[in-house]
Order: structure tokens, then sequence, then C-alpha cells
């Protein structure tokens, strides 16, 4: 079992629509939590970023973090068709980010 | 990131090649990574270095080599390329005590 596993995806959603992505881990050493936008043919660029558990808003997004469940979560409200992107969430520990496999958002006009 | 520079940007090679890619920053970040790329596996990381004297393995070193030359460049050698090395490979920066990665646009290569 990979240490950060990702909904494989893709997703298409319409625009407005809320979207929800997901990831779990399964290393308890990881210490901080982040999601990166991937455009096409650009490198990762960072999201959202957070130490604990429980939410942290930014704009439209939201990132949430459950450390007893393992669990985190992307939540985009109101989306839009410049979120279409391939998502990744990564866990991190001592300076080093384990990624999941990333999910790909089409968001439909 | 323009702060973050790849070269090539684009590479098609022949089995049994060696091949350098070249990472250079000016965000003056001490720890400098290398990662690959594939669809469906996500980013995986091959070596990472935390200042010019310190070198370590990721999850994926056989087959890769890394030099540090100096604080901003960062250097990754297929020593003699192979087929499942075709891979988007990128390069990210970080500065010490802060755990956000900063990216390298990457470098699309190609091993017939």
């Amino acid at each position: 079992q990979k240490e950060v596993e990702q909904d494989p995806g893709p997703l298409s959603v319409p625009e407005g629509a809320i979207v929800s992505l997901n990831c779990t881990y399964s290393n308890s050493a990881f210490q901080y939590f982040m999601w990166y936008r991937q455009y096409s043919r650009k490198g990762p660029e960072l999201l959202m970023y957070t130490y604990s558990s429980g939410n942290k808003e930014d704009g439209r997004f939201t990132a949430q973090v459950d450390k007893s469940s393992k669990y985190i979560s992307l939540f985009i409200r109101d989306s839009q068709p410049s979120d279409s992107a391939t998502y990744l969430c990564a866990c991190g520990a001592n300076s080093k980010l384990t990624f999941g496999k990333g999910i790909t958002l089409s968001v439909r006009p | 990131d323009a702060d973050v520079t790849q070269t090539p940007r684009n590479r098609i090679t022949k089995t049994g090649k060696r091949i350098m890619l070249e990472c250079s920053q000016t965000k003056g970040h001490d720890r400098m990574y290398w990662y690959r790329q594939d669809p469906g596996l996500g980013l995986r990381l091959i070596y990472y270095s935390f200042d010019v004297k310190d070198i370590n393995k990721g999850e994926i070193s056989d087959g890769y080599s890394v030099s540090r030359q100096a604080q901003a460049k960062f250097s990754l050698s297929l020593e003699s390329a192979i087929p499942n090395q075709t891979a988007l490979y990128f390069c990210a920066t970080s500065e010490i005590g802060l755990s956000e990665q900063f990216f390298g646009p990457g470098t699309r290569l190609t091993v017939l």
C-alpha cells in the first residue's frame, strides 16, 4: 500500500459545482499536509498547506485534515473552468514530501 | 516558477546514452529535490540534497545519480538511459525550516 492514496479520477463537473478531492495516508509520522495544483505542461504549485487537524480556508478553497482518521480533503466552491487542472495531495515529514497520484479535474462551462 | 529553471525542457535520446538534466535556482534555498512523474504513479522522489555536502537517495534512485555543484545547481544524470526512464522530471527547492517546495517547469525525457 502506498503511503498516500488519492482517488484516481478523472473528475468532470459543471461550472459552479462544489468539488471534493480526497486522500488517505498511512504514516503517522506525517506532520504537515499540502495540496498542489498542476496545470498541463507546468510544474506543481502550492495551493494549500496545513499542519493541524481542522479546516483551513482560502477564498473558494478549503483544506480539511483529520489526523485521527488519516484523511485529508480539498473542497472547491463555485468551481470555475480555470480550476481545471491536476490536483496532488502531499504529506510531509523531515522536509520530504510524499505525493498522492493526483486527480485530474475538468470544470465544464 | 521562474525562479527554478530546468534544462533541457524536452529531450529525446536512445537506450544506453548518458543524459544530464540540470536545475538552477535563484531563490537562495539550501534544499533541492529531483522527482519523476509518470501517469498513474504520481510524483516520486529520486534524490534530495539539504546542502552542497549532503545528498540522499529517495524512493527510486536506482539508475540515477546526482551532483550538487553549488547551492544553486543540482544535476540529475542517467548514466545509461533505458526506455522505462521515459517520464517528466521535476526539480524542486525549499528553505530550511519551511516545508513548501517550489517546482521547476519540468523536463520531458523520452528514451527510445
